[in-house]
């Protein structure tokens, strides 16, 4: 298994560019989820989804967009970027309520 | 509003000097309190979870710890290996963590 994967790895935008982060996982995860993570804050949950065709805000969806239209893939948009959103990003999926799992990251630099 | 603070931000420990980290949260139902690890540039990795106060759960060098209020995790003769970033979490409804800002802990030889 290859658990959770993020594409791209790295990722450099210039101010206004859009953009979109796909993470996918082969576990068979029900839910998904998408964080930030900024030096000294921790990880702020973007959005998140609960199960195919189903997506719900978290504590800093602004500036952000998601879609799943499969159970194993969970995109995450950037429609105008902004210097702000410079940050590394993660997904993770769980199984019920047991713990998460974490992609490799996607780091963004918008310019 | 739920609330996760880990101390201290960063601790420098000699090889074999046994330390502490704190996760203290203030949160209107636990439902589970997660420690993870993370490396620089690689995404958080599970160590554990507790679920009620006076449960204990190990792994190698490392203890977790809950109480009502707190979590320790204890690092027993750290290796220089254990060098790494943990992070707490708490879950209080189903689907999302909440999680603390997290602790540095460099191993020295």
């Amino acid at each position: 298994n290859a658990g959770v994967t993020q594409t791209p790895k790295f990722r450099v935008l210039k101010t206004g560019q859009s953009m979109t982060l796909l993470c996918a996982q082969d576990m068979n995860h029900e839910y998904m989820y998408w964080y930030r993570q900024d030096p000294g804050m921790g990880l702020r949950l973007i959005h998140y989804s609960v199960g195919e065709g189903t997506t719900a805000k978290g504590e800093v969806p602004d500036g952000y967009n998601v879609s799943r239209l499969k159970k194993q893939n969970f995109l995450l948009g950037l429609e105008s970027a902004a210097p702000s959103q410079t940050s590394v990003y993660f997904c993770a999926s769980q199984s019920g309520v047991y713990e998460q799992y974490f992609g490799p990251g996607t780091r963004l630099t918008v310019t | 509003e739920d609330q996760v603070t880990q101390s201290p931000e960063a601790l420098r420990l000699q090889e074999g000097e046994s330390s502490s980290l704190n996760c203290s949260y203030t949160v209107s139902g636990l439902r589970g309190l997660f420690w993870y690890r993370q490396d620089p540039g690689k995404g958080p990795e599970f160590l554990f979870t507790l679920y009620s106060a006076g449960e204990e759960k190990e792994k190698e060098r490392l203890k977790a710890t809950l109480t009502k209020k707190e979590s320790f995790l204890h690092i027993t003769a750290p290796k220089p290996e254990d060098s790494a970033t943990y992070l707490c979490a708490v879950r209080t409804q189903d689907y999302k963590l909440s999680f603390g800002a997290g602790t540095t802990v460099t191993v020295r030889a």
